[in-house]
């Protein structure tokens, strides 16, 4: 079954307002999780990662005040697109490593319209 | 820094035909894992196979295999016996401190 999993796993929002996006870490503990960001049709893109009781690190390019980060535990980490428009909208990807790189695991995704 | 890349954008083949999918990666790592995932039209994501950088064996599962030579910098994966089923995007990756490098992915169509 899924260990990661995302909430909502799809939004619609209108341009201006803020949307929050949740993943989980299920059956273990994650002080790190990551974020991804894919376009329609493109690759995934790395915006951040985010640190269990510290401020989250961001990729070059990603805008650290358009897009909050909050692990608030070792289960939990949210992004939040602030003022949200049409070009945020995009699948937001996160993912969490259990022990290793290769025990990394990807919650299934959240798919954000802004209109 | 770490980069992949998928040169095959897109492949159609008829069901029951083989299929390569290409990957060729940089990194400046000693030890590395490489990635392959597949991403049906639901998105999320499906892990197919890690590969250490110090093990270069073949690997086969099922209808799947890979070729990893280190030489060429390429990590390629052969669909067998191809079916409508497999159509999706694939994704080659690599990962530096848990950070995932995605190539731009390649999307198979297998017609029946």
């Amino acid at each position: 079954g899924a260990v990661v999993s995302q909430h909502p796993s799809w939004v619609i929002c209108k341009s201006g307002t803020s949307v929050k996006i949740e993943c989980r870490s299920l059956d273990f503990q994650a002080t790190t999780m990551f974020w991804y960001r894919q376009f329609p049709k493109q690759s995934l893109m790395l915006m951040a990662t985010s640190n269990e009781g510290s401020k989250a690190t961001y990729e070059q390019g990603v805008e650290k005040d358009k897009f909050l980060i909050n692990h608030a535990s070792l289960t939990l980490s949210t992004l939040t697109v602030t003022s949200a428009h049409p070009e945020d909208s995009s699948f937001y990807i996160c993912s969490a490593p259990r022990d290793r790189a290769y025990e990394q695991y990807f919650g299934p995704g959240t798919r954000l319209t802004v209109t | 820094a770490q980069k992949v890349t998928q040169a095959q954008t897109e492949i159609s083949v008829v069901e029951k035909e083989d299929v390569t999918l290409d990957c060729v990666y940089e990194t400046r790592d000693t030890t590395y894992y490489l990635f392959w995932y597949k991403q049906p039209p639901s998105g999320e994501l499906v892990f197919l196979i890690r590969r250490n950088s110090f093990d270069e064996q073949n690997e086969i599962s099922g209808r799947y295999s890979w070729n990893f030579q280190k030489s060429t910098s390429s990590f390629n994966f052969t669909i067998t016996a191809s079916q409508v089923v497999d159509s999706a995007v694939y994704f080659c990756a690599t990962e530096n401190f848990n950070k995932f490098y995605f190539g731009s992915g390649t999307k198979l169509n297998v017609k029946p």
